[in-house]
């Protein structure tokens, strides 16, 4: 597609629930990345895919939160039992290769409501 | 651990002024920096992006600066707009290790 594309742009769940947040990326780019990003606070990194792979899940603050890339583009963040404290903007972003080297291009982001 | 801090936090000018941003980071061994525009409730939309060979990107009425050594970058904006209001962020490149600043917030005034 054009540019990174993220479903849905809002999201309102109960806590405790089980969330999906979708990212399609530009095609063709093989680095997916997802940060997020609290009120007043710049975006926080979470993982990195290249590729299928996972190469860098540092970020993801606990095991309740898992993404996936099975084929190499899609992904989907994956939210477990959310708490209220999930409560923020979920940005991803795609780059043509690793390492960012023509830069990071973001999408809109999903901004999820825990209540 | 790189640290991005930008400053100020938030700028208030009126329309028609030149304006500097200013973005300093602690580990220099960047690859790249991006500086990024976010409007309200809105995602992240790139402004310009600096190799780390490289001292300036222009574009437009943008320009923005980068002292690997010293650990700093700036975006000049010239002649502000009210369309300029936004908030401004800095993300620094390090390997696929992006980090960003907390940004500056830029209100102009008509």
């Amino acid at each position: 597609g054009a540019g990174v594309s993220q479903t849905p742009s809002n999201k309102v769940t109960e806590k405790g629930k089980y969330v999906e947040l979708r990212c399609d990326p530009i095609s063709g780019h093989t680095a997916l990345y997802w940060y997020r990003q609290s009120l007043g606070q710049g975006p926080e990194f979470l993982i990195y895919f290249q590729g299928t792979g996972a190469a860098d899940d540092s970020g993801l603050p606990n095991d309740r939160f898992f993404a996936v890339r099975p084929e190499g583009s899609v992904s989907t963040l994956k939210i477990q039992r959310t708490e209220r404290g999930d409560s923020a903007v979920y940005l991803c972003a795609s780059s043509l290769t690793g390492f960012g080297a023509y830069g990071y291009t973001f999408g809109s982001g999903t901004r999820l409501t825990v209540v | 651990k790189q640290e991005v801090t930008q400053i100020p936090a938030a700028l208030s000018v009126p329309e028609g002024e030149n304006l500097v941003l200013n973005c300093s980071f602690t580990d220099s061994a960047i690859y790249n920096l991006q500086w990024f525009r976010q409007d309200p409730g809105k995602g992240l939309t790139s402004l310009l992006l600096i190799q780390s060979s490289q001292r300036e990107q222009t574009s437009g009425r943008l320009n923005a600066s980068l002292d690997k050594s010293s650990g700093r970058s700036t975006l000049y904006i010239a002649a502000s707009q009210p369309g300029d209001s936004a908030t401004y962020l800095c993300a620094v490149n390090n390997n696929n290790d992006m980090r960003f600043g907390a940004g500056t917030r830029l209100t102009v005034k008509p």
